[in-house]
């Protein structure tokens, strides 16, 4: 069964750009979420869609959205780049019906934005 | 409040040798799991291994196994037999059944001697 994929792999913008990153969940899966990685915050959760609604969502600004497909697809949106925005962007897809304590996220390799 | 605790930013052992990670976490809820994920520095997170909160046993993935200690809510990784390609960070992980979202601790980073 194939992982989680996620493209671009790498991405550089500039600041004011807006960019656009997408996930395909491993097949079965129809929870999707999202996290921002960086060596000074560290892992922090952008937001989990499941079924195409947004479940839940992190302590970030507005100009982080994203959108979940019917076919379990997600995309995130960053508008209006900031240099803080660089950032290695994780995407993970779990199955349960309900996220659940047992419900293990599985990741896939990531989205390296740096924005100049 | 839910909070994940890895107190060793860095840690070294010699290849072949056993080393143990250390995690505590924070929850009011009595329904959880316990989750430790690999990062190479490639970048992606592997899934290590799983403990539930209401499991009797402690878990165990071929060379992983999760020491688990309910009542001083700590959860350690033990690798044993050390490898090369153990050199990463590791994250311990958790969700309740308060909140849907997984948080995770600052990580330790594991390097592995010849």
């Amino acid at each position: 069964k194939a992982g989680v994929t996620q493209t671009p792999r790498y991405l550089i913008k500039t600041r004011g750009q807006q960019v656009t990153l997408s996930c395909s969940p491993i097949s079965g899966h129809r929870s999707v979420s999202w996290y921002q990685q960086t060596p000074g915050q560290g892992l922090q959760f952008l937001f989990e869609y499941f079924s195409e609604t947004q479940r839940n969502k992190g302590n970030f600004p507005g100009r982080f959205s994203g959108r979940q497909f019917s076919n379990s697809r997600s995309e995130m949106n960053v508008s209006t780049l900031e240099l803080g925005d660089s950032a290695l962007y994780l995407c993970a897809s779990s199955w349960e019906l309900r996220g659940g304590p047992t419900d293990t996220q599985y990741f896939g390799p990531g989205t390296r934005l740096t924005v100049l | 409040a839910q909070k994940i605790t890895q107190t060793q930013p860095g840690m070294f052992v010699q290849e072949k040798e056993a080393v143990t990670l250390d995690c505590t976490y924070d929850t009011s809820d009595p329904s959880y799991g316990l989750f430790w994920y690999k990062q190479p520095s490639s970048g992606e997170m592997i899934f290590l291994i799983y403990q539930g909160s209401y499991d009797q046993q402690n878990a165990t993935e071929g060379r992983y196994s999760l020491n688990f200690q309910k009542a001083r809510k700590s959860a350690n990784l033990v690798i044993s037999a050390s490898q090369l390609g153990d050199s990463a960070m590791y994250f311990c992980a958790m969700r309740d059944g308060s909140y849907d979202k997984v948080i995770f601790g600052p990580g330790t980073s594991l390097s592995v001697i010849p």
